[in-house]
């Protein structure tokens, strides 16, 4: 597609539940990103594929967190005993080659954690 | 942690008139990147000042960076009524070029 596409848009699951979020990016892209963002904040950084490898995941807050980018194209973020807390909305951006510039987000997967 | 800072938090202004939203930040940067939320959307990329520069155009958009007092301006000239949306601050840090630290953003609306 032409541009990040993340499914699904919307997901509400109960606590303790296991939740998987998938980011599509932009065709080409090396490098792709995950970030959370709650209500009226900024999102914040969670972790930086480049290429099949997570360069930098130090912004994952638990290990319930885990995302992974087997082929170098797709990832997939992944909650493991979800908590109310963890209700936001998960964003994916890619960029062409990471390294700074510009990032181009998807419109993100609202999950509320009931 | 939120290194960026905007301020206002929130502006109302009136169709045509120009908009100015501040941004500070707390450590080194390469680069200083703005970008636009509509409400429940993502992030579009608006525009990008290295640290080297002080200010930079596109469009009706007028970009100013001071790395002395760690502070960037963004000014949204003869504002329209599709201006309204939340607009952030996004800085890396001297070390990581790809981690982008965002700020909280400013409301602006932008009524016709």
């Amino acid at each position: 597609g032409a541009g990040v596409s993340q499914t699904p848009s919307n997901k509400v699951t109960e606590k303790g539940k296991y939740v998987e979020l998938r980011c599509d990016p932009i065709s080409g892209h090396t490098a792709l990103y995950w970030y959370r963002q709650s209500l009226g904040q900024g999102p914040e950084f969670l972790i930086y594929f480049q290429g099949t490898g997570a360069a930098d995941d130090s912004g994952l807050p638990n290990d319930r967190f885990f995302a992974v980018r087997p082929e170098g194209s797709v990832s997939t973020l992944k909650i493991q005993r979800t908590e109310r807390g963890d209700s936001a909305v998960y964003l994916c951006a890619s960029s062409l080659r990471g390294g700074g510039g510009e990032l181009f987000f998807g419109e993100g997967s609202r999950l509320t954690v009931l | 942690s939120q290194q960026g800072e905007e301020d206002p938090q929130a502006l109302s202004i009136q169709e045509g008139e120009n908009a100015t939203m501040n941004c500070s930040y707390k450590t080194s940067i390469n680069n200083l990147q703005w970008y636009r939320q509509n409400s429940g959307r993502g992030l579009v990329h608006l525009i990008l000042i290295r640290s080297n520069e002080r200010e930079k155009h596109s469009g009706r958009l007028r970009v100013t960076l001071d790395t002395s007092k760690k502070s960037s301006s963004l000014l949204i000239t003869a504002s329209r009524a599709a201006d309204t949306a939340s607009y952030f601050c996004a800085t890396d840090s001297g070390g990581s070029n790809y981690k982008l630290t965002f700020g909280k953003g400013t409301l602006l609306t932008v009524n016709p």
